[in-house]
C-alpha cells in the first residue's frame, strides 16, 4: 500500500466514449503526476500539478484532459481516444515537485 | 534534453548470484539518480537513489554507483532472491530543476 489509490484498475472503452481515471493520495503530498506506461518504452510524464496548479503539460494531445480539484485528488478525463492510447496510466505524488515519487498501481486502459 | 539509456532489457540470474543493471545519461547537469522497482500488477517503488555529490551508496543487498565523468550509474544486487524478480527502472533529473527521465526498464528474473 503506497498511499496512492487509482480507480478503475481496468477500463475498456470505444473511441467515441468519454471516461475518467481517478487518483487519490493519502500522504499529504503537494505534487501529483500522470504518467503513461507503454510496453518497451520509458515512463512518459504527461502532467504535473503542484499545489493544484498545473506546472507541466508534456505535449499531451487534448483528448487527455487533467483536473486537480485539490492536492489530494487528480483526474484524467478521456475522450475520443485512439487505439494507440492503450497503456497503463500511472498516478504519482510527491512531497515536493520532483521529490521521491509514490506511484499508484495504475489504470490499465484498452481502447477498442 | 536528457536521454537515459538502460541495459540490459532482460536479465536472468540464478538465486544467490549478483545482478548488475547499467544506465547512461546525456545531461551533464543531472544530479539526482533514483532506481525504481516495479512488481507485476503494481506501480514502481523507489528502492535507492544517489545524488551527484557521492560515488556510491549501499542499502543492505542493494548498491548504486555513479561515475559523473562517464555519465553512467549502475544498480548492483547481491545474493539475489526470487522476490527480487521485477522490472527495474533507472532515472535521472536535475533535481528540483527538472523532470525525472526514465530508462526503458530491465526485467530481472531470479531462478530458484
Amino acid at each position: 500500500e503506497t498511499g496512492v489509490t487509482q480507480t478503475p484498475r481496468h477500463l475498456v472503452m470505444g473511441m467515441t466514449n468519454k471516461k475518467s481515471l481517478k487518483c487519490e493520495q493519502h500522504l499529504g503530498h503537494n505534487a501529483m503526476y500522470w504518467y503513461k506506461q507503454s510496453a518497451k518504452k520509458p515512463l512518459e510524464l504527461m502532467f504535473v500539478y503542484n499545489f493544484k496548479e498545473q506546472t507541466e503539460n508534456n505535449s499531451v494531445p487534448s483528448r487527455f484532459s487533467p483536473e486537480c480539484p485539490n492536492s489530494s485528488h487528480l483526474f484524467l478525463h478521456l475522450h475520443t481516444l485512439q487505439p494507440e492510447d492503450s497503456a497503463l496510466y500511472l498516478c504519482a505524488s510527491s512531497q515536493v515537485v520532483q521529490g521521491e515519487l509514490f506511484f499508484g498501481e495504475g489504470s490499465r486502459l484498452t481502447v477498442l | 534534453g536528457e536521454n537515459v539509456e538502460q541495459h540490459p532489457s532482460t536479465l536472468s540470474v540464478q538465486e544467490g548470484d549478483s545482478a548488475v543493471i547499467k544506465c547512461t545519461y546525456s545531461d551533464s547537469a543531472s544530479n539526482y539518480f533514483p532506481w525504481y522497482k516495479q512488481e507485476l500488477g503494481k506501480g514502481p517503488q523507489l528502492i535507492i537513489d544517489i545524488r551527484s555529490n557521492v560515488g556510491e551508496k549501499k542499502d543492505q543487498r542493494i548498491a548504486v554507483t555513479l561515475n559523473k565523468t562517464a555519465k553512467h550509474f549502475s544498480l548492483h544486487i547481491t545474493e539475489t532472491q526470487p522476490e527480487d524478480s521485477a522490472v527495474y527502472f533507472c532515472a535521472a533529473s536535475r533535481g528540483s530543476q527538472g523532470n525525472l527521465i526514465f530508462g526503458k526498464g530491465t526485467k530481472l528474473s531470479v531462478k530458484p
